[in-house]
């Protein structure tokens, strides 16, 4: 089966750096996928990774070792409007659908 | 290009009852996801439909079952409703099956009194 593990909550302040890791344990591992979730909305796609490094998009990153099965996501520059649930997802080869850890749900504070 | 849209936005059923719900991908999207989500087991896979084929399927009861037109439309189908079923359904479509992002509709909220 599948195992993801990311931190269920984290606080940090505005205009700060945010570091959110993700762990994974499967087989078949054919890339990792961050998603961003406000209360009440849908997930909305953040980054991709396949190959290990770092994937680097305006004010967020993503990095990935696929031999330590890791992954974290980088947020910069934090705003107030960066609160919400960030959600990490495996896919495996020969399958379309993904397995989501719990989310991690970010509070921004003044 | 318009998003991924779902129908209805929020259903309240009673057990025993059973529901459709809907969901149009994103123009020229073959493939279509269905997950569901609650607070307690977070974003939990239903199925997959290619082409109209389901190509893969979670680990959910008979009760949940699916299907995709020809036009990549896809509905999903619950019998027999009970109360854990209470969740936010999310369909979500991508180019195509197995290399391509997954984009999300804005999902329909299920009651289920």
């Amino acid at each position: 089966g599948q195992n993801i593990d990311q931190p269920t909550e984290m606080t940090a302040t505005e205009g700060a750096i945010v570091q959110i890791n993700c762990t994974y344990q499967t087989s078949g591992f054919n890339g990792l996928f961050w998603y961003q979730q406000h209360a009440g909305e849908a997930p909305t796609f953040l980054s991709y990774n396949v190959l290990d490094g770092l994937e680097e998009k305006g004010r967020f990153s993503s990095f990935l070792s696929r031999s330590k099965g890791y992954s974290y996501l980088l947020l910069k520059e934090l705003q107030m409007k960066d609160s919400a649930s960030y959600l990490c997802a495996v896919r495996m080869f020969g399958a379309n659908n993904l397995f989501f850890g719990t989310g991690t749900r970010l509070t921004v504070i003044p | 290009k318009a998003g991924v849209t779902q129908t209805p936005r929020y259903l309240i059923k009673t057990r025993g009852q059973q529901v459709t719900l809907s969901c149009s991908p994103i123009s020229g999207h073959r493939s279509v996801s269905w997950y569901q989500q609650t607070p307690g087991q977070g974003l939990q896979f239903l199925f997959e439909y290619f082409s109209e084929t389901q190509r893969n399927k979670g680990n959910f009861p008979g009760r949940f079952s699916g299907r995709q037109f020809s036009n990549s439309r896809s509905e999903m189908n619950v019998s027999t409703l009970e109360l854990g079923d209470s969740a936010l359904y999310l369909c979500a479509s991508s180019l195509n099956a197995g290399l391509d992002t997954q984009y999300f509709g804005p999902g329909t909220r299920l009651t289920v009194l």
